[in-house]
């Protein structure tokens, strides 16, 4: 398994600003993914993202909102820019190990945005 | 793209009772199905998984079946406890290099003691 910490745990926002969540691995991953997962729903991939290449996003979710960084191969950040109420929401950080299907999840990061 | 239905929605049952929650999947070439467990506040956490060249799999209460000539494959936990109250999350992908995992919309589970 992995272990995996995020940062912030929750944060209360007003619209307009914008929040950075970190995602910290215990062990080098190839694959790290962020997911949304508002209330009561399933879990929505954002992007993934892979060290030494750009993200990948999934319809509906752009760069310019939900900018993403990953630095190296057990780190990575996701920014929710420009929040509006809309954007309230569970923000999960999930991996993958290189040779293994089984995605592990982080705590998560629950957000509200007034 | 791979479509995962996931029933019931909410589902109660007895401590001590049994409790079976059900997945189908659309695309005949996933071949990995993982069921998480998410507990109020927490992230999900896998809690079993099967492949496609298994018919069933179990690990102490809880057991998953897996029928792929009709696509569905279920969640079962025997002996239901307080405790196993969460929502479970079935969700199926393709094997090897990446493959984009679909989950189910989710069981709310409640055990009533």
């Amino acid at each position: 398994s992995a272990v995996i910490s995020q940062k912030p745990s929750r944060d209360i926002c007003q619209r307009g600003t914008s929040l950075t969540i970190q995602c910290q691995v215990d062990s080098q991953v190839t694959m790290m993914f962020w997911y949304r997962q508002q209330p009561g729903q399933s879990l929505t991939l954002i992007a993934t993202a892979n060290q030494g290449s750009e993200a990948t996003y999934e319809s509906g979710f752009v760069i310019d909102k939900f900018p993403i960084s990953r630095p190296n191969l057990t780190f990575s950040t996701l920014t929710v820019s420009n929040m509006s109420p809309e954007d309230s929401s569970i923000y999960l950080c999930s991996v993958r190990r290189d040779s293994k299907e089984t995605q592990y999840f982080g705590p998560g990061t629950r957000l509200l945005v007034l | 793209g791979e479509n995962v239905e996931q029933h019931p929605s909410t589902l109660s049952v007895q401590e001590g009772d049994s409790a079976v929650i059900k997945c189908t999947y659309s695309d005949s070439a996933s071949n990995y199905f993982p069921w998480y467990k998410q507990e109020l506040g927490k992230g999900p956490q896998l809690i079993i998984d099967i492949r496609s060249n298994v018919g069933e799999k179990k690990d102490q209460r809880i057991a998953v079946t897996l029928n792929k000539t009709a696509k569905h494959f279920s969640l079962h936990i025997t002996e239901t406890q307080p405790e196993d109250s969460a929502v479970y999350f079935c969700a199926a992908s393709i094997s090897g290099g990446y493959q984009k995992v679909t989950f189910g919309i989710g069981t709310k589970l409640q055990v009533i003691p």
